[in-house]
C-alpha cells in the first residue's frame, strides 16, 4: 500500500505571495491533518479533515487554509507569505478521525520543505 | 489539555550502549501515546504507541516504552544503540484532541 504522498517536496516563494501543498493520503484513509515543523517552535498542529469537513483548528492566523476533497486528497494553502512562515509543513493521514478513538494512528508523509525569502 | 514535555533536547550514547529517551506527559483524559522518529530530511516514522492494552510497548528497530501512569511518563528505550539509531525522536500525546508533540529529542550514536 502507498504511504502518504506529499508535493511538491521543496518550494521557494518571495514573501507576499501565496502557496497551495498538496497531500494525498494512503488509500482508504479519510482523515488528514497538517503540520508546521520550524527549529524553534517544533511540531505544531495546524488543521484537520474528515470526510472533507474541517474538524480541528490550530492556533494559527486565517492566511493559513486547507480543504479537503471527496477522494480525500487535501491541500492547505498560505496566502500573503510571511518569512517566518519558511518550515517543513507535514502532512498525516489516518482511517478515523483524532478524537473519536485515541487509537487512531498518523502516518506521516515525508513532508514539503517550504522557504520564503 | 494535554502536553509532553521531553527531558534533554539532545543525549549521546556510544554504540552498544543502551538508549533512554524521557517522555513525561499530562493529560486530562486517558491518554494514547506515541513516540515518534524521524531522519534527516524525511518525515516522522511511528515506533511504537500505547493503547492501554499493555504497558510495555514493542516497537520497530528494537526500541520499546513503558507507560508508569503514577509517573505519568512514557519513555524511550533501546537495549543497545546502534549507529543508524542517530535521529530525531519526538514523544506525542492524545485522548480528545489532536496529536500534541514534544519538542524532540536528538540521539547521537558515537562508533
Amino acid at each position: 500500500k502507498a504511504g502518504v504522498t506529499q508535493t511538491p517536496r521543496y518550494l521557494i516563494k518571495t514573501r507576499g505571495q501565496q502557496v497551495t501543498l498538496s497531500c494525498s493520503p494512503i488509500s482508504g484513509h479519510r482523515s488528514v491533518s497538517w503540520y508546521q515543523q520550524t527549529p524553534g517552535q517544533g511540531l505544531q498542529f495546524l488543521f484537520e479533515y474528515f470526510s472533507e469537513t474541517q474538524r480541528n483548528k490550530g492556533n494559527f492566523p486565517g492566511r493559513f487554509s486547507g480543504r479537503q476533497f471527496s477522494n480525500s486528497r487535501s491541500e492547505m494553502n498560505v496566502s500573503t507569505l510571511e518569512l517566518g512562515d519558511s518550515a517543513l509543513y507535514l502532512c498525516a493521514s489516518s482511517l478515523g478521525a483524532s478524537g473519536e478513538s485515541g487509537q487512531e494512528t498518523q502516518y506521516f508523509g515525508p513532508g514539503t520543505r517550504l522557504l520564503v525569502l | 489539555a494535554q502536553s509532553v514535555t521531553q527531558l534533554g533536547s539532545h543525549v549521546s550514547v556510544s554504540e552498544g550502549a543502551l538508549v533512554l529517551l524521557r517522555c513525561n506527559y499530562s493529560s486530562s483524559v486517558p491518554p494514547y501515546l506515541f513516540w515518534y522518529v524521524q531522519y534527516p530530511n524525511q518525515g516522522l516514522q511511528l515506533l511504537l504507541k500505547y493503547t492501554s492494552a499493555a504497558t510495555l510497548v514493542k516497537g520497530i528497530n528494537g526500541f520499546e516504552a513503558e507507560f508508569k501512569k503514577s509517573e505519568t511518563s512514557f519513555h524511550l528505550t533501546k537495549p543497545s544503540a546502534h549507529m543508524s539509531d542517530a535521529a530525531e525522536y519526538f514523544c506525542a500525546v492524545t485522548g480528545n484532541t489532536p496529536l500534541v508533540f514534544g519538542k524532540g529529542t536528538r540521539l547521537s550514536v558515537i562508533a
